[in-house]
């Protein structure tokens, strides 16, 4: 099956300064990943998407970067807020439309 | 609210009880998922509904636990016997796709919390 590994699983950084968090996957048949904000107390929540097809996706302060020939991909935040304080997930999709997730980063936006 | 719908928020129980969880899906998404997640990690994926017709399970679903989705719309994972290493967050989610695209965005539930005694 899928594996999916995920860097750093802590992230510290200043309000308005960037984070990135890193994924690498393993299986090369993977063609869709999904990011996921989750909360404490709550489920994950779908913040952005890209596909196999592209590169790269920008939905305001969040970008998501694909390299499918090396299988990684990336989350980047700018202009980071408190509000963005969570536990961010990386997800690669298997057979059956199971995802994978990564282990999880714990974002710690500093006011 | 038309998002994904679990319940109970929390079950508090003893080593040895039975317990049942429910999810509604969002209303006409076809697939529906559960996944288990322990504390500091990612969601682990449990089985796989399309409609109701159960496609997939985990390894992780011993012959404990059972999933039905009666009439392709709300579901039940149920647990018998629970041992202390049940303890977990089930998470409950739910996609709209043909059955030839497997790459649909996932919405989940806020699960249940589930602590054994």
């Amino acid at each position: 099956g899928e594996n999916v590994e995920q860097h750093p699983s802590t992230l510290s950084v200043q309000e308005g300064d960037s984070a990135v968090i890193k994924c690498t996957y393993s299986d090369s048949a993977s063609n869709y990943f999904p990011w996921y904000k989750q909360e404490l107390g709550k489920g994950p929540q779908l913040i952005i998407d890209i596909r196999s097809n592209v590169g790269e996706k920008k939905d305001q302060r969040i970008a998501v970067t694909l390299n499918k020939t090396a299988k990684h991909f990336s989350l980047h935040i700018t202009e980071t807020q408190p509000e963005d304080s969570a536990v961010y997930f990386c997800a690669a999709i298997g057979n059956f439309n199971k995802f994978y997730f990564g282990s999880g980063t714990k974002l710690n936006v500093k006011p | 609210d038309t998002g994904v719908s679990q319940d109970p928020r929390h079950k508090i129980t003893k080593r040895g009880q039975n317990v049942t969880f429910r999810c509604d899906p969002i209303s006409e998404h076809n697939r529906l998922y559960w996944y288990r997640q322990t504390l500091g990690q990612g969601p682990e994926f449990l089985t796989y509904f399309q409609n109701e017709a159960q496609l997939e399970k985990s390894r992780l679903l011993s012959d404990r636990f059972s999933a039905e989705r009666p009439k392709g719309s709300f579901s039940t994972l149920e647990i018998q016997r629970t041992e202390q290493g049940d303890s977990a967050m089930y998470l409950c989610a739910s996609s709209l796709g043909p059955s030839d695209r497997d790459d649909q965005p996932q919405h989940f539930g806020d699960g249940t919390r589930l602590s054994i005694l």
